[in-house]
């Protein structure tokens, strides 16, 4: 199964209110990245994350990495029609070393 | 640069029918990578390639195969199709294998098994 939880599943917005997807492990993560999925489209890179509190931003997103390493968050404020899609974490635990795990993802809709 | 390409874009197959995935990169990666989405799934790794000529199972590889053709291709291959491999199919390439890389998608394939 998934090594990362991603809480919401869904998530539906006014335009301009602040959105923020978790990313959630058991276990203690070496790294995380995030991911960028439009309708339709496929999965972009957006950040990788890879020291304890650490906090990274990209005009109105802003990514953070939590203390212990076992948890992650994406905050958009003040959210547009653009930022429509999903929104996947994966994270660098693998099983063998060579791949990474990605969340079931957060679907963002935003409601102009 | 084109990226990571894959072909078809669309494809229904009927049950026990087989087709292979084309995927290509022009990045000169190391790494290549077939997921497939489903609905609240997320991607799922199904086969992975870490350099030319070695190829590892992922996360769900049964009823697929795969080959690393070379450096810039890496294709899969489903031998007899079933309902239960109707998905979107993504390739993906990254620098080097491991999980400090991000990788590249390519635009997806979404075969339906009628």
């Amino acid at each position: 199964g998934q090594q990362v939880m991603q809480i919401p599943q869904y998530q539906h917005v006014q335009e301009g209110e602040d959105f923020t997807t978790y990313c959630n492990s058991s276990t203690t993560l070496s790294n995380i990245q995030w991911y960028k999925q439009r309708p339709g489209g496929h999965p972009v890179f957006l950040i990788q994350l890879v020291k304890s509190g650490e906090v990274k931003k990209q005009k109105r997103l802003t990514f953070q990495f939590g203390e212990a390493k076992k948890n992650s968050s994406l905050h958009i404020t003040a959210t547009q029609t653009t930022d429509v899609g999903t929104y996947f974490c994966a994270d660098g635990q693998t099983y063998n070393n060579n791949d990474m795990r990605f969340g079931a993802g957060t679907r963002l809709t935003v409601k102009p | 640069n084109a990226g990571v390409t894959q072909t078809p874009k669309f494809q229904v197959l009927k049950t026990g029918q087989s087709m292979t995935l084309q995927c290509a990169q022009d990045m000169n990666h190391n790494s290549m990578y077939w997921y497939r989405q489903d609905p609240g799934m997320g991607l799922r790794l199904i086969y992975y390639s870490a350099s030319e000529g070695t190829t590892d199972k992922g996360e769900v590889p049964n009823g697929y195969n795969v080959s690393r053709l070379n450096k810039r291709e890496f294709s899969l291959r489903l031998e007899s199709a079933a309902p239960s491999q109707t998905s979107v199919y993504f390739c993906a390439s990254s620098v080097t294998s491991g999980p400090s890389y991000e990788q590249y998608f390519g635009p997806g394939t979404r075969l339906t098994v009628t």
